[in-house]
């Protein structure tokens, strides 16, 4: 079965730096997406970011880019110039076609400082 | 993406009664899931549903304890039945239309079981 762990229970960040919240999955697909999702504390989970298995390139939006080691099995996101309203908890999600279930990590806590 | 708007957003309720959600989307989709983040833990699908068939549950969750609805293409609900503390949670609604492999997440209804 496959199983998505997130080893960082919380992290906190500085405002304008940077941080990196790591993911692993484990899965014998090769076929495959990868989420990233942010839930802020309204719980409303916005999705921040996707790649697909086969892409070798890793995805990036805007402040948030991923870095996808697929023999690793490793999904880890880096959010750069951190902000205040980037506090959230943060979930790594799997899902493998033509399934339709995403498969969540325990989540990332992520606090920003001022 | 689509909008989605979950209610009620919040309630309390005694052991032994039932509460339906209801979840409605502002465009037409396809499938439409149902998840329970029980408190402090991540995501977990309770149940796939389609228009026009009987909901598809995840392992653990039964017909009987989460009746889902989907008369149409917008709309669909949860029951949660004969509720026990245990059953204190966010439920959430999530969609996913089209063409599109992403899912999207309504608000979440917070249950609380006295």
């Amino acid at each position: 079965a496959q199983t998505v762990t997130q080893s960082q229970p919380e992290m906190s960040v500085q405002e304008a730096e940077t941080v990196t919240l790591s993911c692993t999955y484990d899965t014998s697909e090769s076929d495959y997406y990868l989420f990233w999702y942010k839930q802020p504390p309204s719980r409303q989970m916005i999705l921040v970011i996707r790649q697909e298995a086969y892409k070798q390139q890793n995805a990036t939006e805007n402040r948030f880019s991923v870095n996808f080691q697929k023999a690793a099995k490793s999904f880890s996101l880096k959010i750069s110039d951190s902000q205040l309203g980037d506090a959230a908890m943060y979930f790594c999600a799997y899902r493998s076609p033509p399934g339709v279930k995403l498969i969540f990590g325990t989540g990332t806590l992520l606090a920003v400082q001022p | 993406s689509a909008v989605i708007s979950q209610k009620p957003s919040r309630d309390i309720c005694q052991r032994g009664t039932s509460l339906t959600i209801q979840c409605q989307v502002d465009s037409q989709v396809t499938m439409m899931f149902w998840y329970r983040q029980q408190p402090g833990q991540s995501l977990t699908l309770i149940a796939t549903a389609n228009q026009g068939s009987e909901a598809t549950y995840e392992s653990g969750f039964v017909i009987d304890k989460f009746p889902i609805s989907r008369p149409n293409l917008t709309f669909s609900t949860l029951t949660v039945s004969n509720m026990s503390p245990e059953d204190s949670s966010i439920y959430l609604c999530s969609v996913r239309g089209g063409g599109s492999y992403e899912q999207y997440f309504g608000p979440g209804t917070r249950l609380t079981v006295t």
